[in-house]
């Protein structure tokens, strides 16, 4: 397995372009989250999927959309970039645990956005 | 009051030594309790989970959860130099959607 995996790596883009960030795992789990990194800093979390077709909000959604139209992928689209929304982006998914509910959560390897 | 606080940093201790890592959070249906580390530029992988109070062990590692104070903590034994990374706590509320909450994170560095 690939686990979670995300695309590009990095990407500068210019203040009021748009982009989408990429995010795929091939483990079958039911949640996958956003999450943005500011430097020494938490992650907070941007929205989150129970299951396909189902997306919410987390701590910090103004500036971002999600889908979710199938179990792997949920890519987050960057509306009008500004240059608050340059961090580090990670994808996340968990699976089901027997009691229901998410279990522990694993990380893609992140998207660094520069936004100039 | 944050929701989720870790002690200050950064902690510096000696190869060899014990490194103690806490954290207090402030939602008292929390459920699930998890440590993370971090290296630079790398994305977090998960250390630790517990869900009950009390200790649990996994090899240097051992998490320590009083639901009761709101309190976690995690020991590292015969720390070494390759443990010197971030530690993110990350706590669960009681829902089904599974939001994990971080804390800001404790930079930990390990000195031969």
């Amino acid at each position: 397995n690939a686990g979670v995996t995300q695309t590009p790596k990095f990407r500068i883009l210019k203040i009021g372009q748009s982009m989408t960030l990429q995010c795929t795992q091939d483990m079958n789990h039911n949640y996958m989250y956003w999450y943005r990194q500011d430097p020494g800093m938490g992650l907070k979390l941007i929205y989150y999927s129970v299951g396909a077709g189902i997306t919410d909000k987390g701590e910090v959604p103004n500036g971002y959309n999600v889908s979710r139209s199938t179990t792997e992928d949920f890519p987050l689209r960057l509306e009008l970039a500004a240059p608050s929304q340059t961090s580090v982006y990670f994808c996340a998914s968990s699976p089901r645990r027997r009691g229901g509910g998410p279990d522990t959560q694993y990380f893609g390897p992140g998207t660094r956005l520069t936004v100039l | 009051q944050k929701e989720v606080e870790q002690n200050s940093g950064p902690l510096s201790v000696p190869e060899g030594a014990i490194a103690s890592l806490n954290c207090t959070y402030s939602d008292r249906v929390s459920q699930s309790f998890f440590w993370y580390r971090q290296y630079s530029g790398k994305s977090p992988e998960l250390i630790m989970s517990i869900y009950s109070n009390g200790d649990k062990e996994d090899g240097r590692f051992t998490a320590q959860l009083n639901k009761a104070s709101q309190y976690v903590s995690l020991l590292i034994r015969d720390s070494q130099p390759s443990d010197s990374a971030t530690y993110l706590c990350a706590v669960m509320g009681g829902t089904s959607y599974g939001k994990l909450t971080f804390g800001q994170g404790t930079i930990l560095t390990v000195h031969p």
